[in-house]
């Protein structure tokens, strides 16, 4: 069965450089989430999109922008990137019959040096 | 706010013995969704369960038993006759039966080592 695509699986930065984190969601699932994990800590979520539109944010900086693209895939922006930026980030996907039952990608591991 | 609190950041057991993962949780909210998710050194995150709030019923699958109580807020997680492919952090999560606020909060979890 095909799962949700992060990619890349790992990116390393600089500070002060941007970074983009692409999302692909199971097909015909219409709901995207992002969450952060720093190292040693628990998830923390981010933001979400339902049918293309922001439906819910968490503690997303303002150096962050993501959307959802028409084809459902999601794009994580990043910006000014900080040290404090390095963690594991997560993509999640969910359809619209079981919006509560959430499928996480494999993440893509972000170092910020 | 939701909150998830799991009291144990190490626990570890030798091989074969059974181990109990404690999580409580807070809501003002009536109908949520709880979780147990595994995270293995490789750092996914794999899907072990998930209850409604108004199913109280414990569940067992394999090795793996749920004992949710409503009444004090826990929905512990246990693992009979250990194994070392069992090390891995575990999170306890909760998500609300609301449209467009299904985030999942997640407790700081708990690192499992087990030891051949």
């Amino acid at each position: 069965a095909a799962g949700v695509i992060q990619s890349p699986r790992h990116l390393i930065k600089e500070k002060r450089e941007t970074a983009t984190l692409k999302c692909y969601p199971i097909p015909r699932h219409d709901t995207v989430y992002w969450y952060q994990q720093g190292p040693g800590q628990d998830p923390q979520f981010l933001i979400s999109f339902y049918e293309k539109m922001q439906s819910d944010k968490g503690s997303i900086p303002d150096r962050f922008s993501a959307q959802q693209f028409s084809d459902y895939h999601s794009e994580l922006n990043m910006s000014s990137l900080e040290l404090g930026d390095s963690a594991l980030y997560f993509c999640a996907s969910s359809d619209p019959g079981n919006p509560y039952e959430q499928y996480f990608g494999p993440g893509t591991r972000l170092t910020v040096t | 706010a939701q909150k998830v609190t799991q009291a144990q950041t190490e626990i570890s057991v030798v091989e074969k013995e059974d181990v109990t993962l404690d999580c409580v949780y807070e809501t003002r909210d009536t109908t949520y969704y709880l979780f147990w998710y595994k995270q293995p050194p490789s750092g996914e995150l794999v899907f072990l369960i998930r209850r409604n709030s108004f199913d109280e019923q414990n569940e067992i699958s394999g090795r793996y038993s749920w004992n949710f109580q409503k009444s004090t807020s826990s929905f512990n997680f246990t693992i009979t006759a250990s194994q070392v492919v069992d090390s891995a952090v575990y999170f306890c999560a909760l998500s609300l039966v609301l449209f467009g606020n299904e985030k999942l909060t997640f407790g700081t979890g708990t690192r499992l080592t087990i030891i051949p």
